[in-house]
């Protein structure tokens, strides 16, 4: 069975500063890779996606994620964090072709500083 | 463009207590779930439909049952709440194809068992 490792808990970013977020999966065949967003008493909100193809992938709200198959990472990137970046991320993996049930990760916090 | 929609938001119910956790998606996907997130958890499957007319258990199925109502609906029962149960519930829909658009979830149900 598939799983999703987010090794940071929480992290820590002044605004203005780049953020990576790390995500490492296990799975035997092309995951499809997910990150999700969620804010402050909201549902999750999807930002990237990957599932094949080109392994750099844009998002929403500037947001960029790179598939590395030698490494099992889909590590998530923004260049310059504004403080409404703030939230919870969560990477996720796609389990099986045809009908998709995903695996999420336990997430990490991100808090931005002034 | 309502997409998913939960009700209700919160619900504090006394141990023994039942209570039924409404989902309905407008968007067609012939996929439901429902997920429980918890601290440091992050998100847990309960249940999903694949499709209309199929249910299966998830990873923490125990205390819970659903129904598949029709192709937009997808109901969550406790009944006989436990304290273990406090937790934030979201739905979820999705297309049942490969190389699906991930998730759309609903914005939760805080639930609370005393």
């Amino acid at each position: 069975a598939q799983s999703v490792t987010q090794p940071d808990i929480h992290i820590t970013v002044s605004e203005g500063a780049s953020l990576e977020l790390r995500c490492n999966y296990s799975y035997g065949a092309t995951p499809y890779l997910f990150w999700y967003v969620q804010s402050p008493g909201q549902g999750l909100q999807l930002l990237l996606k990957y599932f094949s193809g080109d392994t750099l992938v844009q998002g929403i709200k500037g947001f960029e994620a790179e598939f590395k198959r030698s490494q099992s990472s889909f590590n998530l990137r923004k260049p310059s964090v504004h403080w409404s970046d703030a939230a919870e991320y969560f990477c996720a993996v796609g389990e099986g072709t045809g009908f998709q049930k995903l695996v999420f990760g336990t997430g990490t916090r991100l808090l931005v500083s002034p | 463009n309502a997409g998913v929609t939960q009700t209700p938001k919160f619900q504090v119910l006394k141990t023994g207590q039942s209570m039924t956790l409404q989902c309905a998606q407008d968007m067609n996907h012939n996929s439901m779930y429902w997920y429980r997130q918890d601290p440091g958890m992050g998100l847990r499957l309960i249940y999903y439909s694949a499709s209309e007319g199929t249910t299966d258990k998830g990873e923490v199925p125990n205390g819970y049952n659903v129904s598949r109502l029709n192709k937009r609906e997808f109901s969550l029962r406790l009944e006989s709440a436990a304290p273990s149960q406090t937790s934030v519930y979201f739905c979820a829909s999705s297309e049942a194809w490969t190389g699906g658009g991930g998730y759309t979830f609903g914005s939760g149900t805080r639930l609370t068992v005393v």
